[in-house]
Formats: C-alpha cells, structure tokens, sequence
C-alpha cells in the first residue's frame, strides 16, 4: 500500500531555531501534500496546502513567513518552522493522496506518522 | 475550516460489544472519510463512503451516510482491546482542492 514517511519523528530544540520536517511518498507520486498540525487530545487543522512546482496554499491564519512549505519534487514536500517558540511547540502530520491525470475526489489520503514539535 | 462535530468525546467498553460513533458535518461532500489514530501517531485510513452511498462495510466496520442530515456514523463490530484509538471522520468537500475537514474525534477505549 502507499506509504508515506514523515522524518524526524520528535524534535526537542531551543527557541529561534528553525526546524525541517520532511515528508516523502516512498512507493508514490504526489502532486498534492497537505500539512496539518495538532494540538494535544484535539483534531487535525489543516495548516496548507502543499504543491509540486508551485507556492503553497495557506489556510486562514497560517503564516506563511513562519512556516516555510516547499515541494520541490513529486515525492517530497518540506515544512520549515522559522524561528520556533514555545507556542509552536505541536504535533505536526503530512498527507498525500497519489497523482492523477486530474483533480479526483474519492481517493483515500495517506498520512505519515507527524513530528511532535518541542520548543524549550 | 469549520470542523466537524462528533459524538461521543469518549467511550468506554468492554471487547467484544459494538462501538458506535457519530459525524455531522456542515457543507456538501464529495465523501466522508473515517480514520483512526493511535497515541503519538499519524493517521490510519479505515474506510471512505462517497456522497451518493448510503451504506458501506469493511471487515468489522460498518460505516452509513445520511447526506440530508450530514451525518455519518461508524460501528466497530466485535471491539477488541487494539481497537482503543481516536477515531476521526473527515470530509472532502465539494468545491475543495482535496483537503479534508476533520470531526473533533471520538477517544474509543476498549477494555480486556
């Protein structure tokens, strides 16, 4: 089945550091990533949408000076904290659907395992 | 995006009864998704029912759609102690570039 591999898992560092999670289809194309991020016992926001070759798509409220989303290839897209703080500090999840010749609907998404984000 | 609703926040069984959970949702879809995730861990697709069906099944997994109602809900037949995750459904909007919506999520916890 498609897997997809989010790295690294945790990341523990001091404040103002920038911090990269990766997120790779391993066995599949994707044209189309999204980032979400969660906070503790609550449900996934979506943060962006990520897409090959172009500029990311922010949802209302994101910043997208502090979080960084390229997509320079068909299998990997790259979410980059600026200058982390405590307040960033979350657990973060990629998904990816398989490429299509067209948008399609009805295809399921694959997530990776998320990056729990400390900031101390 | 608006989230979703679900019902309950938590529950609690014993293995081997039915567990039931609950979605409503607010726009029109493209289909409605169920997940499940363990603690500190991403997302595990379970099943997807599309807009125009009413009714679908997986295994122990019995999922139904009442588009007038926006609503779904999942039943995890036969619960065994690894079911114990969140459940999370999720919709496709219509109109929307494939990003789905996520229900704030049922804590199912199934007890040996």
């Amino acid at each position: 089945g498609a897997v997809v591999s989010q790295h690294p898992s945790r990341v523990i560092c001091k404040s103002g550091t920038s911090v990269k999670i990766e997120c790779r289809s391993l066995d599949f194309q994707a044209t189309t990533m999204f980032w979400y991020r969660q906070f503790p016992k609550q449900s996934l926001m979506l943060m962006a949408t990520s897409n090959e070759g172009s500029k990311a798509t922010y949802e209302q409220g994101v910043e997208k000076d502090k979080f960084l989303i390229n997509h320079a290839s068909l299998t990997l897209s790259t979410l980059t904290v600026t200058s982390a703080h405590p307040e960033d500090s979350s657990f973060y999840i990629c998904s990816a659907s398989q490429r299509t010749g067209q948008l399609l609907h009805n295809q399921p998404q694959h997530f990776g395992d998320g990056t729990r984000l400390s900031i101390l | 995006s608006q989230q979703g609703e679900e019902d309950p926040q938590a529950l609690s069984i014993q293995e081997g009864e039915n567990a039931t959970m609950n979605c409503s949702y607010e726009t029109s879809i493209n289909n409605l998704q169920w997940y499940r995730q363990n603690s500190g861990r991403g997302l595990v697709h379970l099943i997807l029912i599309r807009s125009n069906e009413r009714e679908k099944h997986s295994g122990r997994l019995r999922v139904t759609l009442d588009t007038s109602k926006k609503s779904s809900s999942l039943l995890i037949t036969a619960s065994r102690a690894a079911d114990t995750a969140s459940y999370f459904c999720a919709t496709d909007a219509v109109g929307s570039a494939r990003q789905l919506t996520f229900g704030s999520g049922t804590q199912l916890t199934v007890l040996p």
